[in-house]
């Protein structure tokens, strides 16, 4: 599967605690989006990486998320001090860099459904 | 602050019957608008539109874009229980590369 992935599927946490999730994006791909998503509602955006370059960060991203893209590969979605309100669909997209109309299609993954108890 | 706006937010249909859904969106500078599928798990890609009144087509599914008013329709012909599922809308905006999305419209398809 030349898709992308995302690690774990699931994880359940207990308030306070840091959990961290891995996306793998499509291996030509050079661009790479976090999203999250609540029941009944579309995707918000969170951040998006070019190659390792971390471009933009959105106002919904407190100081308790950190996202990395060291080699411009893999990405990891960082949530410290987890709290009732952060449980969600984390989704990870990628996008081909190229110009051109194919660049802003983005390929999702399949998400990790966080859980805060 | 981009808005896109999807209606219905749900509607249920008998198989073989044809659905229309709209996206009604408001976002500076304009690039282009794209349709997913999200069946319980991720979404997954269907079209992207950037010019006004050229139908993009892909089996039963169609979509085309009005720039003037600010609107998209995706249609379904002959609907299948394959079909249920939230549709989603977005927008890109041509200076950024986020996508904004709507609230999506849930279908069910009834055998």
């Amino acid at each position: 599967d030349t898709g992308v992935s995302q690690d774990p599927r699931h994880k359940i946490t207990k308030r306070g605690q840091n959990v961290t999730f891995r996306c793998d994006p499509i291996s030509e791909h050079n661009r790479l989006y976090w999203y999250r998503q609540t029941l009944g509602q579309g995707p918000e955006f969170l951040t998006y990486f070019q190659n390792e370059a971390q471009l933009e960060k959105s106002r919904l991203l407190s100081d308790r998320f950190s996202a990395e893209r060291p080699k411009g590969s893999f990405s990891t979605l960082e949530i410290q001090r987890t709290e009732q309100g952060d449980s969600a669909m984390y989704l990870c997209a990628s996008s081909l860099g190229t110009s051109g109309p194919t660049s802003y299609e983005q390929y999702f993954g399949p998400g990790t459904r966080l859980t805060v108890t | 602050e981009d808005k896109v706006v999807q209606s219905p937010l749900s509607l249920v249909v008998h198989e073989g019957d044809t659905v229309t859904l709209n996206c009604s969106y408001e976002v500076t500078n304009f690039r282009s608008l794209l349709w997913y599928k999200q069946e319980k798990k991720a979404p997954t890609f269907l079209f992207m539109l950037t010019s006004s009144g050229i139908e993009k087509k892909s089996g039963r599914l169609s979509s085309i874009l009005d720039k003037k008013e600010l609107f998209s329709i995706l249609n379904i012909t002959a609907t299948q229980t394959g079909d249920s599922a939230v549709y989603l809308c977005a927008v890109v905006p041509s200076n950024d590369y986020k996508l904004s999305f709507g609230a999506g419209t849930t279908v069910t398809v009834r055998a």
